[in-house]
């Protein structure tokens, strides 16, 4: 079935710029998005991209797309303490089944 | 516009018993997905609900089910709970007019525990 693998834990300095990374391995995906969860709460929808951009930009988010490598980013531009969160890729495949999470990447920063 | 909705937040059962949970989403969205987040296997589709029909399903035992009713709210029961099942149930609506909408939002979730 489908994977999304993402590393578990990214450390940044505040200020920074982070880059989290997800590889995915169904070819059929629509759409996919960015998740940030922070403690106690549910997911917050940070962006998307559809499948035949290669990248997406909203504020301090980057988002870069290589289909081909199947391998989707997410900078976050000058980085601050209020970022600190869990951050999961997910995918939406060819398939009718809901959104295939990764196992999400823990963002710390550093003062 | 009020966010998506879910009730109650926190749950205790005993094993063998069941348990309903409910989802209010955003207004105007028709369409509601149902997750089950766990530490060991994370974020998994359990169902999803457009205009009052199940429009597709994850891969999870018959003793988890939903409904939704005609103002898209949606409820899911879970029956003769095991240890296992104690987890985050979060919800999640979008408009859903042609599957998946693309922007899915979610619930604070309803956190289960089965002692």
């Amino acid at each position: 079935g489908e994977d999304v693998e993402q590393s578990l834990f990214l450390s940044v300095r505040e200020g920074d710029s982070s880059v989290i990374n997800c590889t995915y391995t169904d070819s059929s995906s629509t759409y996919l998005y960015w998740y940030k969860q922070e403690p106690g709460a549910g997911l917050q929808l940070l962006t998307y991209i559809f499948s035949n951009m290669d990248m997406k930009q909203d504020q301090r988010l980057t988002v870069l797309l290589n289909k081909k490598d199947k391998h989707l980013s997410l900078r976050i531009a000058d980085t601050q303490t209020g970022d600190s969160a869990i951050y999961f890729c997910a995918e939406k495949g060819g398939g009718a089944d809901g959104l295939t999470f990764g196992k999400g990447t823990h963002l710390i920063i550093q003062p | 516009k009020a966010g998506v909705t879910q009730t109650p937040r926190y749950l205790i059962k005993t094993r063998g018993q069941q348990v309903t949970l409910s989802c209010s989403p955003i207004s105007g969205h028709r369409s509601v997905s149902w997750y089950q987040q766990t530490p060991g296997q994370g974020l998994q589709f359990l169902f999803e609900y457009f205009s009052e029909t199940q429009r597709n399903k994850g891969n999870f035992p018959g003793r988890f089910s939903g409904r939704q009713f005609s103002n898209s709210r949606s409820e899911m029961n879970v029956s003769t709970l095991e240890l296992g099942d104690s987890a985050l149930y979060l919800c999640a609506s979008s408009l859903g007019e042609r599957f998946p909408s693309y922007e899915q939002y979610f619930g604070p979730g309803t956190r289960l525990t089965v002692t």
